[in-house]
């Protein structure tokens, strides 16, 4: 199995709603990403964890939440988000974090495409 | 942040030349680079790769060339076909930092 899956493919939100993005990857892999692109733009990096613990916060703001439940599993939680916010949100997973060939290779999944209304 | 920049925003190509996409990176230490496809409403996939203490390596239609004293690294593309028509990012890593390039679109002319 080589494939990241993420849900839901597409979300419509209000500013006071509550939702969660949910990724899966069932590679092994012990590093899992979250980025955010906007139309025309490269992927930004917004969140790492890296054997289910928090390795980087780009500045996100705090109405972005992440989560790693388990080694499988990443999640970002959205409250209070803006227009704004309306954007592509990749996840990505990779071996490790850096250390050996490939190990760093990032594989990313389809995307949910968020809008904030 | 790190600047990975590519030369060229646009490229088209008429199907069955070969393609080349270029791209500059700024972080001399940077040791892994990789160049991933988006075709318009999926996620990034993965090409080909190659570290620093490499030139050159090839895959199936693809080859990318690092060239390190000027900071500089390409895509080529043989027989390019329709279906290679996406947007094409570079990315350099330097540990557990990765950063993308600005994209470079795609389109191949039948």
């Amino acid at each position: 199995d080589t494939e990241v899956t993420q849900t839901p493919k597409h979300l419509v939100m209000g500013m006071t709603n509550k939702k969660s993005l949910k990724c899966e990857q069932h590679m092994g892999h012990r590093a899992m990403y979250w980025y955010k692109q906007k139309a025309k733009k490269p992927p930004e990096l917004m969140f790492v964890y890296s054997y289910e613990k928090l390795s980087i916060n780009e500045s996100v703001p705090s109405r972005f939440s992440p989560e790693c439940p388990n080694s499988s599993l990443l999640n970002l939680h959205l409250h209070a988000l803006q227009p704004e916010d309306s954007a592509l949100y990749l996840c990505a997973s990779s071996l490790g974090l850096a250390g050996g060939p490939g190990r760093e290779t990032q594989y990313f999944g389809p995307g949910t495409r968020l809008l904030v209304l | 942040g790190e600047s990975v920049g590519l030369h060229l925003p646009t490229l088209s190509v008429q199907e069955g030349d070969n393609s080349i996409i270029n791209c500059a990176y700024s972080n001399s230490a940077s040791d892994y680079f990789i160049w991933y496809k988006q075709e318009s409403g999926k996620g990034p996939q993965f090409i080909i790769d190659i570290r620093s203490n490499m030139d050159k390596r090839q895959g199936q239609r693809v080859t990318v060339l690092l060239n390190k004293t000027v900071k500089h690294l390409s895509l080529q593309i043989a027989a390019t076909q329709p279906g290679d028509s996406a947007v094409y990012f570079c990315a350099e890593s330097k540990g557990n930092q990765f950063y993308f390039g600005t994209g470079t679109s795609l389109t191949v002319i039948p």
